[in-house]
């Protein structure tokens, strides 16, 4: 089935470490964005994509990086993870299309930095 | 910025009243509103959008009526069931190739059976 999967769903790690969250779309959409929500609580863009080898900063600042080498996956990666970097982490995608389309979200993955 | 301002933050009915959410955004070049829906524990979900050329849209229980004048937009759910109960996000964006959304602060919606 079409969808958008993140990979881990729940993970806590320790301060310091180096940690990569997996997003995989299998919708062929171009778009796709990595959002940072607390529980309930507003989503804040922090990367996007619009397609292979582009990425961009979003509007909250965010000490992650992403990657765009195929069109499928768009992984998020902490190099050194702190408990400020506790928080649920979305993706999202979007097809290209001429006019703004919904974003299709992935179930998140929450992160706790002890 | 762009900044898009959502009240009230929480909201508790009775089944079978109506919610009113309304939002507010800066950017007046925006042209696009969704609304999504997320449930304890689960993904944002769409629920209805609105695009700037039409002022309203209903589908079953919900609609969303825009006023690009005023620069706000609002969602309005009747008949509440309390399978309604969840946090609802307005958002906007303006066209462009990116389709960044800005989202708003969310309300946590109770419905009371």
């Amino acid at each position: 089935e079409a969808d958008i999967y993140q990979t881990p769903r729940y993970l806590v790690i320790g301060t310091g470490k180096k940690i990569t969250l997996e997003c995989s779309q299998t919708m062929g959409h171009d778009k796709m964005y990595w959002y940072q929500q607390d529980p309930g609580m507003e989503l804040h863009l922090i990367h996007y994509s619009y397609g292979v080898n582009s990425t961009e900063k979003g509007d909250l600042s965010s000490e992650s990086t992403v990657s765009r080498i195929r069109t499928e996956h768009f992984p998020l990666t902490l190099e050194s993870a702190r408990p400020s970097h506790t928080s649920q982490y979305l993706c999202a995608s979007a097809p290209s299309t001429g006019d703004n389309s919904p974003l299709h979200f992935g179930n998140g993955t929450r992160l706790t930095v002890t | 910025g762009e900044n898009v301002e959502q009240h009230p933050s929480t909201l508790s009915v009775q089944e079978g009243d109506s919610a009113v959410i309304k939002c507010t955004y800066s950017d007046s070049a925006s042209n696009y509103f969704p609304w999504y829906k997320q449930e304890l524990g689960k993904r944002p979900q769409l629920i209805i959008d609105i695009r700037s050329n039409v002022g309203e849209k209903k589908d079953q229980r919900i609609a969303v009526t825009l006023n690009k004048t005023a620069k706000h937009f609002s969602l309005h759910i009747t008949e509440t069931q309390p399978e309604d109960s969840a946090v609802y996000f307005c958002a906007a964006s303006r066209l462009s190739n990116t389709g960044k959304l800005i989202f708003g602060q969310g309300t946590t919606l109770q419905v009371k059976p």
